[in-house]
């Protein structure tokens, strides 16, 4: 069964303080890992995904890193509008019904404080 | 990126009536959406997926009679709840996707709906 861990649960910020927030993943085989930010009252917004070990992504403030095991969203200099919840999911092969689901981690809440 | 909408975004209604929420995806063809429904400060629990012109596939715990789900057009798919109570009572969000955007779920904005 397909299994996506986030840590830590909730992280608090001030403005301008660098951090990482971590999805560790256990799939058979991997198709894609995503990354989604919401907002509260909001649906999930598309970030990144990432398909191989190595690769990397870059979003303004946001970085994204995979490994065979993990992923890290790192957030340079954070403001207080990257006050979100980070959603981590994957994708895994051979879901011949729906090979496009997700399995979602439980999100990290981060707070960015000015 | 890919542009999905839902109607209403919010909705309230006496128990026992049923509602139907409404996803479109704006500026693609969809061939599969997703009905999820999240809980205050939990993530994501997937409900059903829906292929256009087939029935939907329905995770294990939620009945397929209380929550309907077609997906008629590769744009629109809708999900009825019907003779809603008070625990039906969540944040109901669908995504939708394809091979055109690279089998990435882009999601709706989210319906809120609060039974009486």
């Amino acid at each position: 069964e397909d299994q996506v861990t986030q840590s830590p649960e909730a992280l608090r910020l001030q403005e301008g303080e660098s951090s990482s927030l971590n999805c560790s993943y256990t799939v058979s085989g991997l198709r894609g890992l995503f990354w989604y930010r919401q907002d509260p009252g909001k649906g999930p917004e598309f970030l990144f995904t990432l398909y191989s070990a190595g690769e990397e992504k870059e979003k303004e403030r946001l970085k994204a890193t995979l490994t065979k095991k993990e992923s890290f969203l790192h957030i340079t200099a954070p403001k207080p509008e990257d006050s979100a919840t980070y959603l981590c999911a994957v994708q895994a092969v051979g879901n011949n019904n729906a090979g496009n689901m997700l399995t979602f981690g439980g999100g990290t809440r981060l707070m960015v404080k000015p | 990126g890919a542009v999905v909408s839902q109607h209403p975004s919010r909705v309230i209604c006496k128990s026992g009536t049923s509602v139907k929420i409404e996803c479109r995806s704006l500026d693609f063809q969809a061939t599969t959406m997703f009905w999820y429904r999240q809980f205050p400060k939990q993530s994501l629990m997937l409900m059903a997926t829906s292929n256009e012109g087939s029935k939907a596939t329905y995770e294990q715990g939620v009945e397929k009679d209380k929550f309907l789900i077609n997906h008629a057009s590769l744009t629109l798919s809708t999900l009825t709840v019907t003779s809603a109570h008070p625990e039906d009572s969540s944040f109901y969000i669908c995504s939708a996707s394809s091979l055109i955007v690279g089998d990435t779920q882009y999601f709706g904005p989210g319906t809120r709906l609060t039974v009486l």
